[in-house]
């Protein structure tokens, strides 16, 4: 959708190195979300945002950490990549409990 | 702590053939329920959600599910599959008076022709 947009779209990384991934949003919705996808696992929640500098962890949020100093963005920073976080990585927006989600195409993140 | 299971990993149907893919909840309310579509190299896209109400909801592209307490389940149906339905599917569950949603692993639909 127009209204969320991942950067980057593909990126690969060597272990030992921060990577940051960010997420913009164009439809000023409160809450915003971090998943990855992997196989057999489906999306597991990282971190999530419930409004500028509110924020708090999922379900597999070790090793990553997140800001939002705008609305619009939300940044997913690995401080230090491992070969344990190649995977694909989704922002998703929500305006309320319970609308579901407006999810990003997604970042695939290959950590070398 | 919710969760949801979905039973089977890879679907294949005929085109034309009816399709009914399976989700199991685990919650201590009636939660939010939700089916996505995710195509090869895609996002996620909201096929369908019940709130309340009436338990069979009608979504996109043909799809329907019911809603079934008494078996914490909520499968996803549609009458006659086509070619580009095949996807893999995730059922959701969120809370009522939260905003996180918790995914199952998903279902890979192929269809045959």
């Amino acid at each position: 959708d127009a209204g969320i947009t991942q950067s980057p779209r593909h990126k690969v990384t060597e272990t030992g190195t921060p990577v940051t991934l960010r997420c913009h949003q164009t439809e000023n919705h409160r809450y915003m979300y971090w998943y990855r996808q992997d196989p057999g696992h489906g999306l597991r929640l990282i971190h999530y945002s419930y409004g500028v500098k509110d924020t708090d962890k999922g379900e597999v949020s070790d090793g990553y950490s997140v800001s939002r100093s705008k609305t619009e963005d939300f940044l997913l920073t690995l401080e230090s990549a491992t070969s344990s976080q190649t995977s694909v990585y989704f922002c998703a927006i929500s305006e309320s409990a319970g609308t579901g989600y407006t999810f990003g195409s997604g970042t695939r993140l290959t950590v070398v | 702590a919710q969760s949801v299971t979905q039973p089977d990993i890879h679907i294949t149907v005929s085109e034309g053939a009816s399709l009914e893919l399976r989700c199991n909840y685990s919650y201590g309310a009636t939660p939010y329920l939700f089916w996505y579509v995710q195509s090869p190299g895609q996002g996620l896209q909201l096929l369908l959600k019940y709130f309340s109400g009436d338990t069979l909801v009608q979504g996109i592209k043909g799809f329907e599910a019911e809603f079934k307490r008494s078996q914490s389940s909520f499968n996803l149906r549609k009458p006659s599959v086509h070619w580009s339905d095949a996807a893999e599917y995730f059922c959701a569950v969120g809370p009522r008076y939260g905003n996180k949603l918790v995914f199952g692993a998903g279902t890979i639909l192929r269809v045959k022709s």
